[in-house]
C-alpha cells in the first residue's frame, strides 16, 4: 500500500519567513495529493490540493508542487505569519473512487513574531 | 463554512459503556466516508472506510466487533465504540468526499475527544 514520509517534524521560522515541508509517497499511482493544516483540537482544514497532471499550483501565499518523477511534493508558504503556526499534513491518494487518504506524520510549524 | 458536521465533540464515558459518533455531510451525499483515529501528536490513521448501504471496510489491525460502523444514509455515517476501555481514548475524526471522483476535495469534521475513564 501507500506510504507517506514527510519532514521535517518540526520547523520554526520568523514571521515573514517562508516554510518549506516535504513529502515523498511510494505508490506511483497515486496521483491526488493534498494538504491539511490542523488547528489544536480541530479536525484537519484542506488549504490546498495537486493532481498529478499538474506540477505547480499556487493560491496567494501558499503554494505546492510536485514531482511524479520522484514522487515527491512540496508545501511552500511565503511571508509565514503567526496564525500559519499550526500543524500540517501532507497526504496521497489513489485514482479509484473510494480511495482513502494516507497521510504523512505531520509537520509543526511554529511562526515567531 | 464546514461541510462536515461530527458530533459530539467531546464525550467522557466509564469503562465498558458504549459510546456513538455521528458523522453527517452537509449539502451534499456521501456514498463513502472515512473514520480516522488520532492519538496526541501524532498523524491520523485510516480505521475504516464507511459505505452506505454496506459493510464497512476495516484496516489491518482494527476490531470491527468493537468499532461498529453503520452508514445508513447517504449523508450520515455512525462510529460505535463498544465496550470503551481506556486505551480508546482518542480523537477520533470523520471525513466525506465532495463529489464522486478520486480527486474530489475530502473534507473533516472537527473531531471527537473520547475520554474512557
Amino acid at each position: 500500500g501507500e506510504n507517506v514520509e514527510q519532514h521535517p517534524s518540526t520547523l520554526s521560522v520568523q514571521e515573514g519567513d517562508s516554510a518549506v515541508i516535504k513529502c515523498t509517497y511510494s505508490d506511483s499511482a497515486s496521483n491526488y495529493f493534498p494538504w491539511y493544516k490542523q488547528e489544536l483540537g480541530k479536525g484537519p482544514q484542506l488549504i490546498i490540493d495537486i493532481r498529478s497532471n499538474v506540477g505547480e499550483k499556487k493560491d496567494q501565499r501558499i503554494a505546492v508542487t510536485l514531482n511524479k518523477t520522484a514522487k515527491h511534493f512540496s508545501l511552500h508558504i511565503t511571508e509565514t505569519q503567526p496564525e500559519d503556526s499550526a500543524v500540517y499534513f501532507c497526504a496521497a491518494a489513489g485514482n479509484q473512487a473510494g480511495t482513502a487518504l494516507i497521510f504523512g506524520k505531520g509537520t509543526t510549524l511554529s511562526v515567531s513574531s | 463554512g464546514a461541510v462536515v458536521s461530527q458530533h459530539p465533540s467531546r464525550v467522557i464515558c466509564k469503562s465498558g459503556t458504549s459510546v456513538k459518533i455521528e458523522c453527517r455531510s452537509l449539502d451534499f451525499q456521501a456514498t463513502t466516508m472515512f473514520w480516522y483515529r488520532q492519538f496526541p501528536k501524532q498523524s491520523l490513521m485510516l480505521m475504516a472506510t464507511s459505505n452506505e448501504g454496506s459493510k464497512a471496510t476495516y484496516e489491518q489491525g482494527v476490531e470491527k466487533d468493537k468499532f461498529l460502523i453503520n452508514h445508513a444514509s447517504l449523508t450520515l455515517s455512525t462510529l460505535t465504540v463498544t465496550s470503551a476501555h481506556p486505551e480508546d481514548s482518542s480523537f477520533y475524526i470523520c471525513s466525506a468526499r465532495r463529489g464522486t471522483g478520486a480527486n474530489s476535495p475530502l473534507h473533516f469534521g472537527n473531531g471527537t475527544r473520547l475520554t474512557v475513564t
